[in-house]
């Protein structure tokens, strides 16, 4: 059974750059969460969906990042113009729409801004 | 809102001795449910233990434990019998009603052979 996929693994970009993270959640859960990860902020909940509709995105840091869930098995979080400071390992997580059930995270996405 | 506090940075017990992770948590609701996730150096996110508030037992997973005081909002997690496999970034979580997952800052576990 595939968990929450993530891609890309790795990535390294220039300041500037458009950045794009991609999410596939687990088949048949109907929430999904896009969490960033740093050392001095922690685990940081960027927004998160249920039924593909936005419910909460007061995490997001700026305008310069957005996050689309057009279906049931795909979700972007978008960065751009990309900055050093957006350096971080972004996950991915999913699960069932009720408040007991456990979320399931993809590996993660490490990203770099030079 | 909702808060998460592990107020634990880093922690350091001798294999198979038994170590115990602080969390507490503020809210203003009375149905929720909490998590310890570790992670390890690869950084995946692994569950370790979930607790339902309206259960007073306290939830066991083999060598881990919780002790879960709903009044005094804390929920601790003990692991019997470390490992050198324990070591890891652990985290506490709240999920609340409407869905939202609040992550504590981690506790960095070290075991000592």
């Amino acid at each position: 059974d595939a968990g929450v996929i993530q891609s890309p693994r790795h990535e390294v970009t220039e300041m500037g750059q458009e950045v794009t993270l991609r999410c596939k959640p687990i088949s048949g859960h109907n929430s999904l969460f896009w969490y960033r990860q740093t050392m001095m902020r922690g685990l940081e909940l960027l927004i998160y969906f249920n039924n593909n509709v936005p419910i909460d995105d007061s995490g997001m840091p700026e305008d310069r990042f957005s996050a689309k869930m057009p279906n049931a098995s795909f979700s972007t979080l978008k960065i751009q113009p990309s900055e050093p400071r957006d350096s971080a390992v972004y996950f991915c997580a999913s699960s069932l729409h009720l408040s007991g059930n456990t979320i399931y995270f993809g590996e993660g996405s490490w990203l770099t801004v030079v | 809102a909702q808060t998460v506090t592990q107020s634990q940075p880093e922690m350091s017990v001798q294999e198979a001795e038994t170590v115990t992770l602080s969390c507490t948590y503020d809210t203003s609701e009375s149905d929720y449910y909490l998590f310890w996730y570790k992670q390890p150096p690869s950084r995946q996110m692994i569950l370790v233990i979930r607790q339902e508030a309206y259960k007073q037992q306290n939830a066991t997973e083999n060598r881990f434990s919780v002790n879960f005081q709903k009044a005094a909002k804390s929920f601790s997690l003990k692991i019997s019998d470390s490992q050198l496999g324990d070591a890891a970034m652990y985290f506490c979580a709240y999920r609340s009603r409407d869905d939202k997952i609040i992550f504590g800052k981690g506790t960095r576990l070290h075991i000592l052979p």
